[in-house]
Formats: C-alpha cells, structure tokens, sequence
C-alpha cells in the first residue's frame, strides 16, 4: 500500500507563479524525499529532508516537514514551463523508499 | 557519467509468454530496486537489492515475478506466463545503498528510463 498521499493530485497554474504541494503520511521515516517525473518515465530527485530537520531549499524549491503532523511540502517558486511534470514524494524508512500517488503539476505559459 | 539503464525500452509480448527485464546500474551503487508504475499511477515497489542479496520481496505480485542481480552489478527482473494485467511501465533505481547515514533509503535513488511492457 501507499504509505504518502500527494494533495492536490492535479494543480494547474499560470507561469511565474508559485506551486505548493502537499505530502501526508502514516509511519515514522528517517527522511522524505521528492521526485519530479516528466512524459510516465524516469523519475529524477529533487530534494531530501531528513527527519530531525524541518526546512530546506534548493534553488526555486522549499520543502518543509512536520513529523509531528507527518506532513510535508514543496513548493516550487516562480514556475515555468518547465516545471509541468508529476511530483512524488517519497518516505524513507530504513532500506525502502515508499512513493505516494504523485501531483500532476501543469505550468500554463 | 553513465546513469541507470534498462533494455528493452519497450516490450510487446503475448499472454502466457515469459519475459526479461534487464537494468544496468549505476557503478559502484550497491542497493537496486525494481518498481511498477501502471498508467497514471504512482510507483509500486516489487524489490530491493544489496550487493546480490534480496533482503527484501515483499513487493513481488505473485510467484511468476522474480529476480536476481549478479556481481553486485546487473539484475534482471523476469515474469512468467505473463497476463494483462502486468502490463505496466517497469522501472529500476540505484542508490549508494547503505552506510553512515543509515539505510538504503537515506540515499537518493537515481531512475533507469524504465521498460513499457505491453501483454496482449
């Protein structure tokens, strides 16, 4: 079963500005990690958070985490075209990575 | 550097026959996992290598999916008597696997291209 929920599951807005999903889970992890995938193949990594911190950044991206809510979020600053893909977040517990559903993301030029 | 490969990229086999899947890891990565991704939805694991070892299967459908992994470094994923419904996008990770900063999943995982695999 999937252990992340994704919220929205699809989120369309206008290019430059800010896209925020949302990730719920059920477990305790070590981190949480997200995932953009483009055209249902390869997914790439974007950024992982472990579970002692609660903010982290990596250019346009912020990603928070709250284990108290078990909850995570990525926001994505000043989108572009570009950045239309599938989001996933991933939750890590000792050897295995569990993905959630995924956010279909669509940047409108 | 080279990234994580899979062949084939895609697959069109009739019911009942077995096929392969094959991915090429990252070298020097240890852990290797194997995931489905049916249209639309998110990843299912199946399985998770280190080294040659399969410490964890939990995520195998049935007895027809199997896999193995050899010299640390290449596996293959392979289902029998293929049906319908294993017709799905198979994808392959690799990670540093783990070490210091814990278990596998401590690591980002980098993704093959992933095999479409159609059954008709």
């Amino acid at each position: 079963s999937q252990q992340g929920e994704e919220d929205p599951q699809a989120l369309s807005i206008q290019e430059g500005e800010n896209a925020t999903m949302n990730c719920s889970y059920k477990t305790s992890i070590n981190n949480l990690q997200w995932y953009r995938q483009n055209s249902g193949r390869g997914l790439v990594h974007l950024i992982l958070i472990r579970s002692n911190e609660r903010e982290k950044h990596s250019g346009r991206l912020r990603v928070t985490l709250d284990t108290s809510k078990k909850s995570s979020s990525l926001l994505i600053t000043a989108s572009r075209a570009a950045d239309t893909a599938s989001y996933f977040c991933a939750t890590g517990w000792n050897e295995k990575l569990t993905f959630g559903t995924g956010t279909r993301l669509t940047i409108i030029p | 550097g080279a990234g994580v490969s899979q062949s084939p990229s895609n697959k069109v086999t009739e019911k009942g026959k077995d096929v392969e899947l094959r991915c090429d890891p990252i070298s020097g990565h240890t852990a290797l996992y194997w995931y489905r991704q049916s249209l639309g939805q998110g990843l299912e694991f199946l399985i998770y290598f280190q080294g040659n070892s399969a410490p964890d299967k939990s995520g195998l459908p049935s007895d027809r999916f199997s896999a193995e992994r050899t010299g640390g470094s290449v596996s293959t994923l392979t289902i029998q008597r293929t049906q319908q419904e294993d017709s799905a996008v198979y994808l392959c990770a690799s990670s540093l696997g783990g070490g210091p900063r814990g278990g596998a999943s401590s690591y980002e995982q980098y993704f093959g291209p992933g095999t479409r695999l159609t059954v008709t």
